[in-house]
């Protein structure tokens, strides 16, 4: 099955810096990879996510690049703020039809510092 | 605003209840919904699959019988823990595709269970 390796676990960034999450994958039949943002207590809220036909994606701050080669995708969040703060988790999932399950990165605690 | 609803958001409990844990989707239909159990400082775990109008379909290792899965209508799917016991304690968290699989899931924000 698919498998997701993501890193750093944690990150710690000034109020300001950029913070950079990276992820790879195993199964070349994966072409949907979301990314989503866990607050304490809370269940994940999708940010971003791209598809495999297309190697990257902005929205404001934050941006996803896919290198499908290297099956490499990334997370960037620019000009960092204290609410940025939470654990980020990549996600896989393969094409094929149907309501594939996503396989899930093992996420990273970002602590941005005021 | 929320596409999915869980309840209860917390539910502490003694040793050899069952706790059943409510699932809704809010303006959509969700023919297919995931049940995840996450424990602290860790990722999401996939327990199994909840299709509308059919049994539940369980990941390797996840009990059945103890996870007791009903998805009756298209908008509510139920998470059942019969007689849990303090190992049973975790985050579960719900997720709902619409009736297109190529649109993103959405999650309910969890429900912490603390058996004593």
């Amino acid at each position: 099955g698919e498998n997701v390796e993501q890193h750093p676990s944690t990150l710690s960034v000034q109020e300001g810096d950029s913070a950079v999450i990276k992820c790879t994958y195993s199964d070349s039949a994966s072409n949907y990879f979301p990314w989503y943002k866990q607050e304490l207590g809370k269940g994940p809220q999708l940010i971003i996510d791209i598809r495999s036909n297309v190697g990257e994606k902005k929205d404001q701050r934050i941006a996803v690049t896919l290198n499908k080669t290297a099956k490499h995708f990334s997370l960037h969040i620019t000009e960092t703020q204290p609410e940025d703060s939470a654990v980020y988790f990549c996600a896989a999932r393969k094409g094929g039809g149907g309501y594939q399950k996503v396989t899930f990165g093992i996420g990273t605690k970002l602590q941005v510092i005021p | 605003g929320a596409v999915v609803s869980q309840h209860p958001s917390r539910v502490i409990c003694k040793s050899g209840t069952s706790v059943k844990i409510e699932c809704r989707s809010l303006d959509f239909q969700a023919t297919t919904m995931f049940w995840y159990r996450q424990f602290p400082k860790q990722s999401l775990m996939l327990m199994a699959t909840s299709n509308e109008g059919s049994k539940a379909t369980y990941e390797q290792g996840v009990e059945k019988d103890k996870f007791l899965i009903n998805h009756a209508s298209l908008t509510l799917s139920t998470l059942t823990v019969t007689s849990a016991h303090p190992e049973d304690s975790s985050f579960y968290i719900c997720s709902a595709f619409g009736q297109d699989s190529n649109q993103p899931q959405h999650f309910g924000d969890g429900t912490r269970l603390s058996i004593l």
